[in-house]
């Protein structure tokens, strides 16, 4: 079955810090992967996707993410954070069914960041 | 702003009593889904509506009741709910086509039952 694996409940960095948050999947076919990112009160924003091609993708707000297929993980990085960066962070991984998309989520990274 | 809009934004309602959530998209897409999310629980995907006909149900209990009346309009109408049925109700939609496309997500209801 398919799954997402988030295993940082949550993670505090200093401003300035670089960050990795870990995700790892679990899918029979491809993958297709994705970060979201959740401000308190809102829904969810896409940080970046993957789909095939080059292994590391960039993202909006400097986000990066590097897909390896060997470790099944999908891990997203910021090299220096920002104190609006804060936020829950959601990976994903995309699954089709009956010619609709449905994304099944980790369970979320919640980032804190201090001054 | 992200294109799809809820309402309203926060609701509280007794167990007793009918109301019903708004989502609507403003992308051109042709797939819209709900989603429940609830504290320290991944998103649960609820319902999908493509080209307005449901094709996903994952066992959600009765007491919520999905309306598509055309591709960009989505309702959730919620009757006798339970407190636990306190959550973000969130909408989303996709342009559905080859291979998997993103979703866009809606900022969300937040529903509280007492």
């Amino acid at each position: 079955a398919q799954s997402v694996t988030q295993p940082d409940i949550h993670i505090t960095v200093s401003e300035g810090a670089s960050l990795e948050l870990r995700c790892n999947y679990s899918y029979g076919a491809t993958p297709y992967l994705f970060w979201y990112v959740q401000s308190p009160g809102q829904g969810l924003q896409l940080l970046l996707k993957y789909f095939s091609g080059d292994t590391l993708v960039q993202g909006i707000k400097g986000f990066e993410a590097e897909f390896k297929r060997s470790q099944s993980s999908f891990n997203l990085r910021k090299p220096s954070v920002h104190w609006s960066d804060a936020a829950e962070y959601f990976c994903a991984v995309g699954a089709k069914s009956y010619n609709t998309d449905k994304l099944i989520f980790g369970t979320g990274t919640r980032l804190q960041v201090f001054p | 702003e992200t294109g799809v809009t809820q309402t309203p934004r926060h609701l509280v309602m007794g167990m007793t009593n009918k109301k019903s959530l708004k989502c609507e998209q403003h992308l051109g897409h042709n797939a819209m889904y709900w989603y429940k999310q609830s504290a320290k629980k991944p998103l649960e995907l609820m319902f999908v509506y493509n080209f307005k006909e449901q094709t996903e149900n994952n066992s959600v209990p009765s007491r919520f009741s999905p309306e598509c009346p055309n591709s960009s309009h989505l309702f959730l109408h919620l009757h006798t709910l339970q407190p636990e049925d306190s959550a973000l109700y969130l909408c989303a939609s996709s342009q559905v086509r080859i291979g998997h496309n993103e979703q866009f997500f809606g900022p969300g209801t937040r529903l509280t039952v007492l």
